[in-house]
């Protein structure tokens, strides 16, 4: 059974305006959670991480939150660009980065069209 | 340099062929993964590898066999390969921490056609 489900599975934005991609995940223990972009053909690359109960994080255009009581997660985009069409990979850690195991979400693919 | 090269990119076998692929690390990372990626599912963990000859199972490792023999390479294996076998293949890296935001680093992955 898919332990972490993100929502939508696509997505089309005009270059400028926000979105708001969601994740819920069953994973327990649920030490740490994971956002990365993936571009089409490329590898995974880590965009934030949250870690404690009610974690925010902002790291440019990007933002995240994180609530452990309902299990969920965002990530929000500002002002969207051409370049931010890729897959958004929602990854929840069970124990401390390599010690334990990571559950994948099966991602948002993002369009932003001009 | 921090970078997770894979090799090759992209390969075509036949069904029975053996299948060698290759990742590398600059960063002295302790532990390195390889995942597969198929359409509609998350990345599904293959084999974890802790250090030097120190390897254990993921979830699907029925059909893979690695390879660690010194700390910056990492090798999956597959002994003749089968067609539900093709997939896109990533290797990742980190430390071995329990700091929860080390980060991870991805390979571009490896596009393994099996005909």
């Amino acid at each position: 059974k898919t332990q972490v489900e993100q929502s939508p599975q696509s997505l089309v934005v005009r270059q400028g305006e926000n979105c708001v991609l969601q994740c819920n995940y069953s994973v327990t223990p649920d030490n740490h959670l994971r956002w990365f972009k993936q571009d089409t053909g490329k590898g995974l690359v880590s965009l934030t991480v949250l870690v404690h109960e009610n974690d925010k994080t902002s790291n440019g255009r990007y933002s995240a939150t994180l609530d452990k009581d309902a299990k969920h997660s965002t990530l929000h985009i500002t002002a969207t660009l051409l370049d931010d069409t890729a897959t958004y990979i929602c990854v929840v850690g069970d124990r401390g980065s390599a010690l334990g195991r990571l559950h994948f979400g099966a991602g948002t693919q993002l369009i932003v069209i001009p | 340099d921090m970078k997770v090269t894979q090799m090759p990119r992209y390969l075509i076998k036949r069904m029975g062929e053996n299948v060698l692929l290759e990742c590398g690390q600059d960063m002295s990372h302790e532990t390195m993964y390889w995942y597969r990626q198929d359409p509609g599912l998350g990345l599904q963990l293959i084999y974890i590898s802790y250090d030097v000859d120190s390897n254990s199972e993921g979830d699907i490792p029925k059909g893979y066999r690695v390879s660690r023999k010194k700390r910056e390479h990492f090798s999956l294996i597959l002994d003749s390969a089968k067609t539900n076998q093709t997939s896109v293949y990533f290797c990742a890296s980190s430390f071995r921490t329990e700091i929860s935001n080390e980060r991870l680093f991805f390979g571009h992955g490896t596009k393994l056609s099996v005909l």
